[in-house]
């Protein structure tokens, strides 16, 4: 089983929609979670982090599911320049001080069409 | 541009070749990583570093993969003995620690063996 597993998609929706996106983790023991973006042939770039009470910036939404090792984004209000993949991000190491190796799913691909 | 750096962008290598990448990581950033990517993945973890220690390195990573950051500053990695296989986008991210775990990816350096 991967450590970070996503729906690959890809997601076509068009402006306006609202879209989810899931990811699930397999080691429990994880313990900071991130959202990044990747813009076609570009490198990854930090979109949000994820904390456990949930979390908004803006149109974004992140939810993680502990119990069920799962974590969500969802997106409103979809804009052209969304389109992107999505990559889930899961760490083992706790949040402030000790970050180490971060794992990435194999990301969703979004595009949203006028 | 005080971002991180990759050198070469890309290279085109035949079999059985060796080649070196080289990332110059952004200046007060104390830990830095390596990751590959091929077509329709994310980001996969090979190994980082913690100043000049290398403080893990992949199952993933065979013998002829190597990785240095002999000052603590920029980083190589080198792979002897190229194999089709290797052909993919090689990616150097650097974070600061403690923080926010955010990792500040490099444009990365496309390998591709013949």
């Amino acid at each position: 089983r991967k450590e970070v597993e996503q729906d690959p998609g890809p997601f076509n929706v068009p402006e306006g929609a609202t879209v989810a996106f899931n990811c699930t983790y397999s080691n429990s023991a994880s313990q900071s979670f991130f959202w990044y973006r990747q813009d076609c042939r570009k490198e990854p770039k930090l979109l949000m982090s994820v904390y456990s009470s949930g979390n908004e910036d803006g149109r974004f939404t992140a939810q993680l599911n502990r119990a069920s090792q799962y974590i969500s984004l969802l997106i409103r209000d979809s804009k052209l320049s969304d389109s992107a993949t999505y990559l889930c991000v899961v760490s083992l190491n706790a949040g402030g001080t000790s970050y180490g190796k971060l794992t990435f799913g194999q990301g969703t691909i979004l595009t949203v069409h006028p | 541009d005080t971002g991180v750096s990759q050198d070469p962008r890309h290279k085109i290598t035949k079999r059985g070749q060796n080649v070196t990448f080289r990332c110059d990581p952004i200046s007060e950033h104390n830990r830095l990583y390596w990751y590959r990517q091929t077509l329709g993945q994310g980001p996969e973890f090979l190994t980082y570093f913690q100043n000049e220690a290398q403080l893990e390195k992949s199952r993933l990573l065979s013998d002829r993969f190597s990785a240095e950051r002999p000052k603590g500053s920029f980083s190589t990695l080198e792979i002897q003995r190229t194999e089709q296989g290797d052909s993919a986008m090689y990616l150097c991210a650097s974070s600061i620690r403690p923080g926010t775990g955010e990792l500040f990816f490099g444009e990365g350096s496309r390998l591709t063996v013949l």
